[in-house]
């Protein structure tokens, strides 16, 4: 799996949006880019996960770079429960059962 | 939909006792299944995943084990436990195919005393 980086924390204000970077500088061409999300003491959460194009859910934006090598995940109306832990992962199963492996992540912490 | 149960929340065992820890997936079937462990101030370390019944991948070597005995039944164990088997101890599963996000429970807290 390619390696990521993510800024270790950051600050948003309550009902503004939050803006999460990963550089993923190695990534390969059938690598996808995950986001999950681990609040305190609770399992990690599936945000969202695409490859090349931008993805939307209802949870948030995943905004990758023309060439892949990093992303931007966006919560467009943050709120103090979005505050967690955010990892940002380049995986790819190749059809198998790998599990994924993750970093650090960035702490978000949304200000009232 | 599909649900992931993991008990228990909680467990406090003294070191050298033995340990069980169970997760059930429902609303699915054929699920890959996963245990992870996360360490007080640390990263999710992957320990197991099972691709079927009685298929267990061991990622890192220690004293822990896993099972398969249902296809939708996952259990971690260990004969006796050391003091750094303390941490939270998480169960996923995943749609069988490529690229199926990972979906986790609520984890059980483990304190090896």
């Amino acid at each position: 799996d390619a390696k990521t980086t993510q800024p270790p924390s950051m600050d948003c204000a309550e009902g503004r949006a939050a803006n999460l970077p990963c550089n993923h500088s190695t990534i390969s061409g059938n690598e996808y880019v995950y986001w999950y999300r681990q609040i305190h003491s609770q399992g990690p959460q599936y945000i969202i996960h695409g490859l090349k194009n931008n993805e939307t859910n209802e949870m948030a934006s995943l905004i990758i770079t023309e060439d892949r090598k990093s992303s931007t995940l966006i919560l467009p109306h943050a709120t103090l429960r979005d505050t967690a832990v955010y990892y940002c992962i380049a995986f790819n199963s190749g059809g198998g059962a790998d599990g994924l492996t993750f970093g650090k992540g960035t702490h978000l912490i949304i200000q009232p | 939909s599909q649900t992931i149960h993991q008990w228990p929340a909680t467990l406090v065992q003294p070191v050298g006792s033995p340990l069980s820890l169970e997760c059930t997936v429902e609303g699915t079937s054929n699920p890959n299944l996963y245990w992870y462990r996360q360490a007080a101030g640390r990263g999710l370390q992957l320990l197991f995943y099972s691709v079927g019944i009685g298929q267990i991948s061991s990622e890192v070597p220690q004293n822990l084990s896993a099972s398969r005995p249902q296809d939708r039944q996952f259990i971690l164990s260990s004969k006796k436990l050391l003091l750094s088997d303390s941490g939270f101890y998480l169960c996923a599963w995943s749609v069988r195919g490529p690229n199926s996000p990972l979906h986790f429970g609520n984890g059980t807290r483990l304190t090896v005393t």
